[in-house]
């Protein structure tokens, strides 16, 4: 199965900075899906397809990558980014999710 | 709107058996596979398991094969998830999830229910 390794594990963030989160693939995947999960609340998918964002998903935030290399930015951060952010492939049976990162307000 | 609402959770003791449901609303369930997505306290996500749109085929994550089983009930659009031989590694928050289909691809988490919690202990 395909390893998803995110990084960073943990980051805080300060209002207005830009962040960029990492997921890296044990194998070549055809596209990235990224989900937010706020505390205490199930996962929302939020990009898709590795750039497309997801209804309702602030125009601050974009995905890129391609192969074993992916990456979720933030242009300018806000309060209610705070969160985990997952990466998830499934161009390789089974679904494998990455481990988050835990995105949090300086 | 799609709903996804779990029920059935709760404490049960290790080799004992528990099953969760999964009412679906919003959306013609059988036309979608659904998926079982779950979360160990504190941990990440994991594919639990995948039911095609007619229930004829599914698909497990190793370790759950022969233990767990997944069924749905499309006249009652709902899901089912059959945990037999449970563990203390199985504690964990079940998320029902139905996917989205975009032109290229399945999203297995296209959209998630509020998850319902699972303890395994004596």
């Amino acid at each position: 199965e395909i390893v998803l390794t995110q990084s960073p594990t943990t980051m805080a963030a300060s209002p207005g900075e830009k962040v960029t989160l990492t997921c890296r693939a044990s194998s070549s995947v055809s596209y990235m899906h990224w989900y937010q999960q706020r505390s205490g609340a199930s996962p929302k998918l939020w990009i898709y397809e590795t750039s497309k964002l997801a209804s309702g998903v602030p125009n601050r935030f974009s995905g890129s990558g391609s192969g074993t290399s992916y990456s979720l930015t933030i242009n300018s951060m806000e309060t209610e980014d705070a969160a985990t952010y997952y990466c998830q492939q499934g161009s390789s049976y089974p679904d494998t999710f990455g481990a988050g990162t835990k995105l949090e307000l300086k | 709107e799609v709903q996804l609402v779990e029920s059935g959770g709760g404490l049960v003791q290790p080799g004992r058996s528990l099953k969760l449901s999964c009412a679906a609303s919003g959306f013609t369930f059988s036309n979608y596979g659904m998926a079982w997505v779950r979360q160990a306290p504190t941990k990440g996500l994991e594919w639990v398991a995948t039911i095609s749109y007619d229930g004829s085929s599914t698909y497990y994550r190793d370790s759950v094969k022969g233990r767990f089983t997944i069924s749905r009930d499309n006249a009652k659009s709902t899901l089912y998830l059959q945990m037999d031989s449970l563990r203390s590694e199985d504690t964990a928050t079940y998320y029902c999830a139905r996917p989205i289909i975009t032109m290229m691809v399945l999203i297995t988490g296209g959209y998630w229910g509020q998850g319902v919690m699972v303890t395994v202990s004596s």
